[in-house]
């Protein structure tokens, strides 16, 4: 069965600096993968997505994550965080038929002055 | 532009109460899926359909219901609400194909008293 590790449940980055979300997954053949974000009261808007094209992906807002198959992990990165940024971030793996999701818990994101 | 719309923003109900929870998207997505997001436990499948008239369990379907008598809504049905069913409920739809963007609602935030 897949699953998916969201490693930090929360996250406190000052406005400038990186941001690096965890995430190891878990699948018996070559997954999809995505990353979720859901700001306050929102609901959850993709930022971005693997589907066995370009090991690294670029999404909006100037996030990137890349996929590590030897490590079973697709790290959300971004190089400098913005205070918009702050919001609920979700690792998401595709599985199977019907393109059931299994989310991982989430990490929350804080970003500073 | 992709929209999924959910009845209702917040719902009020009390213990025993039957609940009915509407989502209708117009991108003519094949599958519809509700989710229930609690903290900590990121996004739960209740229920999907992958077609009209079809339905299938996910992974908390015990208390709920559901209908999709048109291609473009899909229906959560909470039989005799109770006080554990208070949460965040999303719905989603996406194309049939495995690895396909699910695209969600705004999300409906459900208090059983």
């Amino acid at each position: 069965a897949q699953s998916v590790t969201q490693l930090d449940s929360h996250v406190s980055v000052s406005e400038g600096t990186p941001v690096l979300l965890r995430c190891n997954y878990s699948s018996s053949y070559s997954p999809s993968l995505f990353w979720y974000v859901q700001h306050p009261n929102k609901g959850l808007q993709l930022l971005l997505k693997y589907t066995s094209a370009a090991t690294l992906v670029k999404g909006i807002n100037g996030f990137e994550a890349e996929f590590k198959k030897s490590e079973t992990s697709f790290h959300l990165t971004k190089p400098s965080a913005h205070m918009s940024d702050a919001a609920e971030y979700f690792c998401v793996v595709s599985e199977g038929g019907y393109n059931k999701l299994i989310f991982g818990a989430g990490t929350r994101l804080a970003v500073h002055p | 532009d992709v929209k999924v719309t959910q009845s209702s923003r917040y719902l009020v109900k009390r213990t025993g109460e039957k609940v009915f929870l509407e989502c209708v998207q117009d991108m003519d997505h094949e599958n519809m899926f509700w989710y229930r997001q609690d903290p900590g436990l990121g996004l739960r499948l209740i229920y999907f359909s992958y077609d009209v008239k079809m339905k299938e369990k996910g992974d908390i379907p015990e208390g709920y219901s559901v209908s999709r008598e048109k291609k473009e809504r899909f229906s959560l049905i909470l039989e005799s609400a109770s006080t554990n069913q208070t949460s965040m409920y999303l719905c989603a739809s996406s194309h049939r194909q495995e690895g396909r963007t699910q695209y969600f609602g705004p999300g409906t935030r459900l208090l059983v008293l």
